[in-house]
């Protein structure tokens, strides 16, 4: 069946950097976009950007550029999240969803939760 | 940037009883690109509704979406159990995607 498989949840220190995965299965991963969304502690739902997994090209919404950067390894079916110079405030749960044609988000991970703490 | 906004922040209601959750855009959504999801504590969010009408697939016929330009809803005719959660609609037709703040329906 369609899914996607994201990594594990992290503790991180202030500073450093989290790479998370999405790992995609039951379907072609170059036909469908992957998009990424944050919800932090009790908060609602904020789409940082998806990346076109047949161009490579990521799109960053506002408040997402710079520290974070999206990838992809098209060989093992996987979209990446990076986040650099973690702050407390990057603390949040990050989900990865499935972009269908039309651009809604149909098929959605379990989430990975990130904790920067000292 | 659009801004939607939803309403009521909260919907206390019983099983059985029909639930009516708006949601209102800053600005006409584009092809009428609005999706509504559905979130349980700690469970991803669900698609239920995309095009402001079509039901995603396996999402039972109780849950409807309708509305154009700015003014959307989503109706749960009949409210279940399982339907006790938070809701969330979003809008893909304009970069960036924005989402709602959320109406939780709960008993």
């Amino acid at each position: 069946q369609v899914q996607l498989v994201q990594s594990g949840s992290e503790l991180k220190k202030p500073g450093a950097s989290v790479k998370v995965s999405c790992t995609a299965s039951g379907y072609s991963f170059t036909r469908y976009a992957i998009n990424w969304v944050r919800q932090a502690p009790g908060q609602g739902l904020e789409w940082m950007g998806y990346i076109d997994t047949n161009t490579e090209k990521p799109t960053y919404a506002q408040g997402f550029t710079g520290r974070f950067v999206l990838s992809l390894d098209t060989s093992v079916s996987t979209a990446y999240l990076q986040i650099s110079s973690l702050k407390a405030e990057d603390s949040a749960v990050y989900y990865c969803a499935r972009g269908a044609a039309e651009g809604y988000m149909d098929v959605w991970g379990k989430g990975t939760t990130v904790t920067v703490s000292s | 940037e659009i801004v939607l906004t939803q309403s009521p922040g909260t919907l206390s209601l019983s099983p059985g009883e029909r639930a009516t959750l708006s949601c209102r855009a800053s600005q006409n959504i584009n092809k009428n690109y609005l999706a509504w999801f559905q979130q349980k504590p700690g469970q991803a969010p669900r698609l239920l509704i995309h095009g402001a009408s079509r039901g995603a697939t396996g999402i039972p016929d109780r849950f409807s979406g309708s509305g154009s330009g700015t003014d959307f809803s989503l109706t749960i005719s009949r409210l279940e159990p399982e339907d006790f959660a938070v809701y969330y609609c979003q809008q893909y037709g304009d970069s960036p995607e924005t989402f709602g703040q959320g109406t939780k329906v709960e008993i």
